[in-house]
């Protein structure tokens, strides 16, 4: 069974930064690329990024270009989403989902980012 | 890389059949065979019931059937169920290798 295991939620202050994790287990890691979605309050889905856990190429929405980096541990099977320079528009749910079909999906982690 | 567009709701009694639209572009739905839909219940993470256009993984009803025509492509939800009441989103590649979502429509089961 393919799953995608995600770190727990944080809370943030304006101006800092995040970094949440998404652990793959149930297919070769390095098959698929690995996206981030952002779930904001009224706002619907985002697609933020992806990384290619051969290479560790990635991919980056405009929106997030300056302010996101994605990356892959093959040693653990596990992506990480760091955010930097927080805002409280950032108050948000976060998932992975790897491949083109977005199958399955991480459970989700809650972002708040509140002074 | 401007949102795809889905209405914002779509209703339909039990047993009826509706369909959703996601239009996009000649620079992702219009060019490319992937797009997927995703249904989200609240305070649920999404699933996928269409991926590349038409397909349904395995375990998704066959009630869920997807379609594209030119820059725009169609969920359809037949024999609707109380249980299809959620958020619908679709996504498409794109030409400059990013993905974009739709705005999400809210089903709702009269």
């Amino acid at each position: 069974e393919v799953r995608l295991e995600q770190s727990g939620a944080e809370l943030r202050k304006p101006g800092t930064t995040v970094k949440v994790s998404c652990k793959a287990s149930g297919y070769s890691f390095t098959d698929y690329y690995i996206h981030w979605v952002q779930e904001a309050p009224g706002r619907g889905l985002e697609w933020m990024g992806l990384v290619d856990p051969e290479n560790g190429e990635t991919i980056y929405a405009e929106r997030f270009q300056d302010r996101v980096t994605i990356t892959a541990d093959t040693s653990t099977n596990t992506s990480f989403m760091e955010l930097s320079s927080l805002s409280s528009e950032d108050t948000a749910i976060y998932y992975c989902s790897p491949g083109g079909d977005f199958d399955p999906w991480g459970q989700g982690t809650l972002v708040t980012v509140s002074s | 890389q401007s949102a795809l567009t889905q209405p914002a709701s779509v209703s339909g009694s039990p047993g009826q059949s509706i369909t959703i639209s996601c239009t996009g572009t000649s620079s992702d739905v219009g060019t490319y065979d992937y797009v997927n839909w995703f249904q989200q219940h609240p305070g649920k993470a999404p699933k996928v019931l269409i991926y590349a256009v038409n397909k349904r993984p395995s375990g998704i009803s066959n009630r869920f059937s997807g379609s594209k025509s030119g820059t725009t492509a169609s969920l359809i939800i037949s024999g609707l169920q109380a249980d299809d009441e959620a958020r619908y989103y679709c996504n498409s590649l794109t030409r400059s290798g990013t993905w974009v979502f739709g705005g999400g429509t809210k089903v709702t089961v009269l």
